[in-house]
């Protein structure tokens, strides 16, 4: 069964520290996997895209890790701001499939304090 | 260039009665993607629409209907609302074959 699960469900963090945020996918056949920040109540927005052959993606202060092998993905935030608080979503991207080729994992809710 | 824009922002309904959500892609894209977002889950895949067909569909009931016009924009419809409809409806527009999504801010339906 295709899936995406993401770890922690939540963070709490205090503004300037770093984080990072974990997901694991069983996805067949792959294509790419991205990560999207979604502010409450918001559509997601594309924090990074990597396909098989990336293992690293930065977007500013957010760097994207892909172990193609071990089926792995991280994001990491570093200097966190107050803005970082959101939902973290890692989505992963099949060929053909009955799913609008999009497999959603349920997101890390992450919380930056001030 | 715009996004995706999708309208209405919020809405209000009452059980048993329909609803209709409108979504224009964006520019340039001809495929639309319709999410249901429940309160802190990851968005569930309705249907998706290329060549104004419905080409896929998720496990939703036939109450989930929906629709896309020669401009690429689209619609869905569901009747019968539950409480169980009230969610946050995303869509989402590609070009057929690519792989960049682009989401909009979604609609926001409450049922009571």
């Amino acid at each position: 069964k295709n899936q995406v699960e993401q770890s922690p469900q939540s963070l709490i963090i205090l503004e300037g520290k770093n984080c990072t945020l974990q997901c694991n996918y069983t996805v067949s056949p792959f294509s790419n996997l991205r990560w999207y920040k979604q502010d409450t109540g918001r559509g997601p927005v594309s924090l990074t895209i990597m396909t098989f052959s990336e293992n690293t993606k930065s977007n500013g202060r957010y760097t994207a890790t892909l172990d193609a092998d071990t089926k792995q993905s991280s994001l990491h935030i570093t200097a966190s701001q107050l803005s970082d608080s959101a939902s973290y979503i890692c989505v992963v991207s099949l060929y053909g499939g009955s799913q609008g080729n999009l497999i959603f994992g349920k997101g890390t809710k992450l919380s930056v304090k001030p | 260039d715009a996004g995706v824009t999708q309208s209405p922002t919020h809405l209000i309904k009452t059980r048993g009665q329909q609803v209709t959500l409108r979504c224009s892609p964006k520019s340039g894209h001809d495929t639309v993607s319709w999410y249901q977002q429940a309160l802190g889950q990851g968005p569930q895949f309705i249907f998706q629409y290329y060549e104004e067909e419905e080409r896929q569909r998720g496990n939703f009931p036939d109450r989930f209907s929906g629709h896309q016009f020669p401009n690429y924009s689209s619609e869905l419809n569901v009747n019968a609302l539950l409480l169980g409809d009230s969610a946050l409806y995303l869509c989402a527009s590609r070009i057929q074959g690519e792989y960049g999504y682009t989401f909009g801010s979604g609609t926001r339906l409450t049922v009571v």
